[in-house]
């Protein structure tokens, strides 16, 4: 397995209130993304980085912002969550020398916005 | 823009039959393609690729792909269905700006006895 972890596991948070999730690789990989899933979307892109201090806007990133100062980390902050934002968020990472369009997926992040 | 259609939402086979799992495509380049799969509560798992070098892709598990570019589909199978082959199955295009990805809706895959 991909050394990507994500932290926290399962969050149960109130809305209004500001959450961070965050995403550790020990891969040394350039590129890292968060995703969102929800039943019946599949996945959609959040928002990715493709290097420290580098990142850009995905499909459904209102709401969201990032943060890479470290290659190993990638954080993910809801300013003030919302209960749309109740979702499953997965991390992924990959790498020009392995096929830049490979990705690997870390455990995932359950969010529960009350 | 690059995306993936996948035909069926839920697809319920028997143990030892074979499965097929259909997706469509719609991209302006020549797309990079992947099935990913999902077990209940766990993460992702890349099962194939495709990339150009071979229209038939093999992966994990006994499963395979086959790219028709004239039917501009990537449908996956797999000869005799397994009860751990149970799972969410997603179809996948990179979208190359970022070398994103662009999911598919997935095929929930179940294994009757």
């Amino acid at each position: 397995d991909a050394g990507i972890t994500q932290s926290p596991r399962h969050k149960v948070t109130e809305t209004g209130t500001p959450v961070t999730l965050r995403c550790h690789q020990t891969e040394n990989h350039r590129y890292m993304y968060w995703y969102r899933q929800d039943p019946g979307h599949g996945l959609r892109l959040i928002h990715y980085s493709y290097g420290v201090k580098d990142t850009d806007k995905g499909e459904v990133s209102d709401g969201y912002s990032v943060s890479r100062s470290k290659t190993e980390d990638f954080l993910l902050t809801l300013e003030s969550a919302t209960s749309s934002q109740t979702s499953v968020y997965f991390c992924a990472i990959s790498d020009p020398g392995m096929g830049p369009d490979t990705q690997y997926f870390g455990p995932g992040t359950r969010l529960t916005v009350l | 823009a690059q995306s993936v259609t996948q035909l069926d939402s839920h697809v319920s086979v028997s143990e030892g039959t074979p499965v097929l799992l259909r997706c469509n495509y719609s991209s302006s380049y020549s797309p990079s393609l992947f099935w990913y799969v999902q077990h209940p509560n766990k993460g992702l798992q890349l099962l194939l690729k495709y990339t150009s070098a071979a229209t038939l892709v093999k992966g994990i598990n006994g499963f395979e792909a086959e790219f028709k570019k004239s039917e501009t589909s990537f449908h996956l199978t797999k000869p005799s269905a397994h009860m751990s082959d149970a799972a969410e199955y997603f179809c996948v295009v990179s979208v190359y700006s970022g070398y994103a990805l662009n999911f598919g809706k997935g095929t929930s895959l179940l294994v009757t006895p």
